[in-house]
């Protein structure tokens, strides 16, 4: 059982480019959730969908868009990378008002 | 809107000592979760305990043990007879109305 799987684990990419972060799970949740998690911050909710074809904002969207067109998938898409965006991010999927469960991160550094 | 402080932000224990985690939280929803998660030096997130909102009992689970006490929105987090593998950072986070806030995170570092 594989879980919450986030790929790549580890980024650079220089300002102005963009990428997509994968996020997959394969515990059939329809709750998913996208953190980024700064140095002694915590995490702070970028985005966040209750079921296929639902997202909505969290408390830092900017620069950020994501698509649930599956329950498996959450991809996270940063347009135009920004020194402000390097950050851990984490992926997590859960049931309703269960725990969430987490993908392992990924470390973006924007230069 | 929701809000979790962890007023600690560093804590330094000696081996086998007790350590307790600080949470209060805010919210308007009358039905809420609460969790305790902790993140090791590797970097991962490990769910560990969760409390509904219309049950504040207590309760033990091995070394682990929690203070639920809706009058005052706290939710706090007990080690019991620290270890060093305890050393990592504990986030208590809330759940509700389709979101999931997370604190600040407590350092609990335990010196062997």
């Amino acid at each position: 059982n594989a879980g919450v799987t986030q790929t790549p684990k580890f980024r650079i990419l220089k300002i102005g480019q963009s990428m997509t972060l994968q996020c997959t799970q394969d515990m059939n949740h329809n709750y998913m959730y996208w953190y980024r998690q700064d140095p002694g911050m915590g995490l702070k909710l970028i985005y966040y969908s209750v079921g296929a074809g639902i997202t909505d904002k969290g408390e830092v969207p900017n620069g950020y868009n994501v698509s649930r067109s599956t329950t498996e998938d959450f991809p996270l898409r940063l347009e135009l990378a920004a020194p402000s965006q390097t950050s851990v991010y984490f992926c997590a999927s859960s049931y309703e008002y269960t725990e969430a469960f987490f993908g392992q991160g990924t470390r973006l550094t924007v230069v | 809107a929701q809000k979790v402080t962890q007023a600690q932000t560093e804590i330094s224990v000696v081996e086998k000592e007790d350590v307790t985690l600080d949470c209060v939280y805010e919210t308007r929803d009358t039905t809420y979760y609460l969790f305790w998660y902790k993140q090791p030096p590797s970097g991962e997130l490990v769910f560990l305990i969760r409390r509904n909102s219309f049950d504040e009992q207590n309760e033990i689970s091995g070394r682990y043990s929690w203070n639920f006490q809706k009058s005052t929105s706290s939710f706090n987090f007990t080690i019991t007879a620290s270890q060093v593998v305890d050393s990592a950072v504990y986030f208590c986070a809330l759940g509700g109305n389709n979101r999931l806030a997370f604190g600040k995170g407590n350092q609990v570092v335990v010196i062997p």
